[in-house]
């Protein structure tokens, strides 16, 4: 199994903030890594994949880099509406697919 | 524009099974660029990814539910169904059924289409 984990846990941002996620898994995973935007009562909303691949209709001060077993999402300045929890979630050893435990974003 | 649709009964005694269906609109359920999946969250909890198939009828599952998941596709009628035996509280969630397309050649394998998710509880 890939073990994944993300750091912070949680962090507090004012709007304007520059915001850095890191998720880091068991073993390399090339750049097979997505990462999820999830808020209550929401379905999670696919942001990046292959780690760096932005999704169509994405706000571009969303990026994510890295590869291996580290891997980065940033929110160049936050806004509003990215107060969320945030998922990275590993596609290398499909079909067996793992998300890591989040990272939730509130408000200062 | 594919929308993504689970339905199914929101509260399943303990014991007993599961039942979820996910119905596929806006586009073909038989492309063979993308699988089917089902996805949970339990309560105050992360994302658990349960189940995949492919419109072929090829399914693979999370160890951790495997003996007792059951994941079928019915192209005929655009839906997938999710059947979860001998429930027990840990299985109170909020289900979600999501297409996963993939790139060959590059590392892009991801959910990008979800259903607006189905809360189910487990209780007597």
């Amino acid at each position: 199994d890939i073990q994944m984990t993300q750091s912070p846990s949680s962090l507090s941002a004012s709007v304007g903030d520059r915001v850095t996620i890191t998720c880091r898994t068991s073993q390399s995973i090339s750049g097979f890594l997505n990462w999820y935007q999830k808020k209550p009562g929401m379905a999670p909303k696919l942001l990046i994949c292959g780690a760096s691949t932005l999704q169509s209709g994405v706000p571009s001060r969303f990026s994510g880099s890295g590869s291996g077993t580290e891997f980065t999402l940033t929110i160049s300045s936050v806004q509003p509406e990215d107060f969320a929890t945030y998922y990275c979630q590993q596609s290398y050893n499909t079909p067996l697919i793992t998300f890591g435990p989040g990272t939730t974003v509130d408000i200062k | 524009q594919l929308q993504l649709q689970e339905s199914g009964p929101g509260l399943v005694k303990p014991s007993e099974t599961l039942s979820l269906t996910c119905t596929v609109s806006g586009d073909s359920i038989s492309s063979s660029r993308h699988y089917w999946a089902w996805i949970r969250q339990p309560p105050g909890k992360g994302l658990e990814w349960i189940g995949t198939i492919y419109y072929s009828g090829s399914t693979s599952y999370n160890p951790s539910v495997e003996s007792r998941v059951t994941v079928s596709v019915h192209t005929s009628k655009k839906k997938f169904s999710l059947k979860l035996r001998s429930v027990t509280a840990a299985d109170t969630a909020t289900y979600y059924c999501a297409r996963r397309f993939f790139i060959e050649g590059r590392p892009i394998d991801a959910f990008d289409i979800w259903g607006q998710g189905t809360m189910v509880t487990v209780s007597s």
